[in-house]
């Protein structure tokens, strides 16, 4: 099972300022299959990015993902109120299907 | 417009049973392949279940493998997961999800990111 890690667990930010996600792999993710989700407290969540760097539809294009092999990245270029929120990566390469443990991105 | 409506939650004891529904609506359900996942209360994400369109693959999570199964009927445009043997640990939010379905590896394997979401279910196993 590959397990995945996110850091930091909590990022303290102001609106306007560019949030880095990082998510490590504890084994190579094929073909580069790594999602990242966003999830507003009391909301389901919601793809942002797929393939570790194509947006989903209708997602902004402040949001961008990147990285291969065992570390991939989220990074939203401007922070907007609506952003602060839990973000998930996930990934799809090899069964079991995992998710890392979360990114808090909090107003600072 | 594009939905999954899950039902079915509720309280049950453990060793209990529970049957959850997916209703979809608004793309291709019987094309897709779907999955469920849970996230248990100020928890992260956990995936469950997936099963191919035609049933003709269905791949389980080690922590309910022989406990759980996942079933669909494509003329009702409808996800199940029959859950047995319940334990304090499968208390949870059960969403269930549909497959991106770019790639084979998705449509077959389960291999894939999950595009649509449903609001979810609470499931809670307690005595």
């Amino acid at each position: 099972e590959i397990v995945l890690t996110q850091s930091p667990g909590t990022l303290s930010l102001s609106p306007g300022e560019r949030a880095t996600l990082s998510c490590r792999a504890s084994q190579s993710v094929s073909s580069a299959s790594l999602a990242w989700y966003q999830q507003r407290p009391g909301q389901t969540p919601r793809l942002l990015i797929y393939g570790a760097s194509s947006r989903a539809t209708g997602i902004p294009d402040r949001f961008s993902g990147s990285g291969s092999g065992t570390d991939f990245t989220l990074t939203i270029s401007r922070l907007e109120p609506e952003d602060f929120a839990m973000y998930y990566c996930h990934q799809y390469g090899s069964s079991p299907l995992t998710f890392g443990g979360g990114t808090k991105v909090e107003i600072k | 417009q594009v939905q999954l409506v899950e039902s079915g939650g509720g309280v049950v004891q453990p060793g209990g049973s529970l049957r959850l529904s997916c209703a979809a609506s608004g793309f291709m359900f019987s094309t897709s392949a779907m999955h469920w996942v849970r996230q248990a209360p100020g928890k992260g994400l956990e995936w469950v279940a997936f099963v191919r369109y035609d049933e003709g693959n269905k791949l389980y999570a080690d922590s309910v493998r022989g406990r759980f199964t996942i079933s669909r009927d494509s003329s009702k445009n409808t996800l199940y997961l029959q859950m047995n043997r319940l334990r304090a640990e499968d208390t949870a939010i059960y969403y269930c999800a549909k497959g991106l379905g770019l790639y084979p590896s998705g449509r077959q394997l389960g291999r894939d990111a999950f595009d649509i979401w449903g609001q979810g279910t609470m499931v809670t196993v307690s005595s």
